[in-house]
């Protein structure tokens, strides 16, 4: 079964350093998407991503936030400057283009740690 | 934007049929119910979507009633793997974005032996 994959697992960063979290959305998917989820709260809305640009972002997506795809197959989130609050778990996911609307398929998540 | 109400928790005991049910009274006419489990520490996987009526896949089904203001989900026989939070979320079915889908805390089932 195709899977998104995202790297790191999990990473440990000093406040105010700039963090890169990748994902490989599954091959034939067009849209793809950055969540956060702070540990014991709910699933966040980050980004949506297609067609190489950003087609809708959330008020927590602001000016320290910025994603990528630079290769075609990788989708990236920057964290320029991290604050103690970016603490969470980073869901990437995707989607195909003919499917649902609401039916996405999530990687398994990047624990951030901002210490 | 449709809001979801479904309970914070549920136990039950391996082999039962488990029944989530999750009302949402404002759903508009083109939104799409759709239902994902969690483990911990797990991205949410799709369970399974449905419009009115019943769909069934091999994991679970839906069951919608005709005025769509609640939906509930049928796990047949649990097993203690099925330990998870389910989440319910209503939303357009032909955004191009999933911005308008609302995750709610979901129900954290726990399955016992």
């Amino acid at each position: 079964e195709p899977e998104v994959t995202q790297t790191p697992s999990h990473q440990v960063t000093q406040m105010g350093q700039e963090v890169i979290l990748r994902c490989v959305p599954i091959s034939n998917h067009l849209y793809f998407y950055w969540y956060r989820q702070i540990l014991g709260q709910k699933v966040e809305f980050l980004v949506s991503f297609y067609n190489n640009e950003i087609s809708e972002k959330s008020e927590i997506f602001d000016d320290q936030f910025s994603v990528e795809r630079p290769d075609g197959s990788n989708f990236t989130l920057k964290i320029r400057s991290t604050k103690l609050e970016d603490s969470a778990m980073y869901f990437c996911a995707s989607r195909e283009g003919t499917s649902g609307a609401n039916v996405l398929t999530f990687g398994a998540g990047s624990r951030l740690t901002v210490l | 934007l449709a809001k979801t109400t479904q309970p914070i928790s549920m136990d039950s005991y391996e082999g039962q049929e488990v029944n989530i049910t999750c009302s949402h009274n404002n759903i508009a006419t083109n939104d799409y119910i759709t239902w994902y489990q969690q483990f911990p520490s797990q991205g949410p996987r799709f369970i399974i979507q449905g419009y009115k009526t019943k769909v069934t896949n091999e994991v679970a089904s839906l069951f919608i009633p005709a005025d769509r203001k609640s939906s509930t989900l049928s796990l047949p026989r649990v097993s203690l793997s099925d330990t998870a939070v389910y989440y319910c979320l209503v939303g357009p079915g032909n955004a191009g974005n999933n911005r308008k889908l609302i995750w709610g805390l979901g129900t954290s089932l726990a399955v016992n032996p």
